[in-house]
């Protein structure tokens, strides 16, 4: 199984400054034959299921506001919320779909500091 | 609107068995793959098993292989989950999601049902 480390575990930010949490498979997760990084991000708020923000490592779902992003290749990648607000509290989880099982990191909370 | 709902979570005791079910409506169900998720309390996500859009490839973790069974009725709009043999370390809340094409992408989830396996 891939296993996917996430960093750090819990993270204090400030509203309005940028969050950045790091995510490392063991193996890459790059498909060179349709070129994509089969890697996607997840936020999780208290008492609720899961809630797709990131997949393809940098496409954002539909409704999902901008000051999310995605980035990376290969084996490290990277969730950026460029500037933080109340709502993003949160546990974040990033995912690799390249094979199966899929796999979770083991989630990084995000607070506001 | 897009929704999904679990059902059939509960106390169970150790070496028994229980049918999850997830109800979706607000999409074409039949033509999409769905997958089980799990999470014990306080911990992370943990994927258990996946199905095909016609039922006919299915897919399990490791530690649910041989004790859990996924299934579907696209008739009845249904996804299932029997569960036997069940062990403590099977205690969790237990999530339908809807896939993305054949991907594990999981744009798609239900509240979640918890399922407690103790004596």
């Amino acid at each position: 199984d891939i296993v996917v480390t996430q960093s750090p575990d819990s993270l204090a930010v400030s509203l309005g400054e940028r969050a950045t949490i790091n995510c490392k498979s063991s193996q890459s997760v790059f498909s060179s034959s349709y070129n994509k990084n089969y890697l996607a991000w997840y936020q999780q708020k208290l008492g609720q299921p899961p809630e797709l923000l990131i997949y393809w490592a940098s496409t954002r779902e539909s409704g999902v506001p901008d000051r999310f992003s995605g980035s990376g290749s290969g084996t490290d990648f990277t969730l950026t919320i460029s500037s933080l607000q109340a709502e993003d509290v949160a546990v974040y989880y990033c995912q690799q779909y390249y094979s199966t099982p899929p796999t979770f990191g083991q989630g990084t909370k995000v607070e506001i500091k | 609107e897009v929704q999904l709902v679990e059902s059939g979570g509960g106390l169970v005791q150790p070496g028994g068995s229980l049918r999850l079910s997830c109800g979706a409506s607000g999409f074409t169900f039949s033509s999409y793959w769905m997958h089980w998720v799990r999470q014990a309390p306080g911990k992370g996500l943990i994927w258990v098993s996946r199905l095909n859009n016609d039922g006919s490839d299915t897919s399990y973790a490791d530690s649910v292989k041989g004790r859990f069974t996924i299934s579907r009725d696209n008739a009845k709009n249904t996804l299932f989950l029997q569960m036997n043999s069940l062990r403590a370390e099977d205690t969790a809340v237990y999530y339908c999601a809807r896939g993305r094409g054949m991907a594990t992408i999981l744009p798609v989830w239900g509240q979640g049902t918890l399922v407690s396996v103790s004596s």
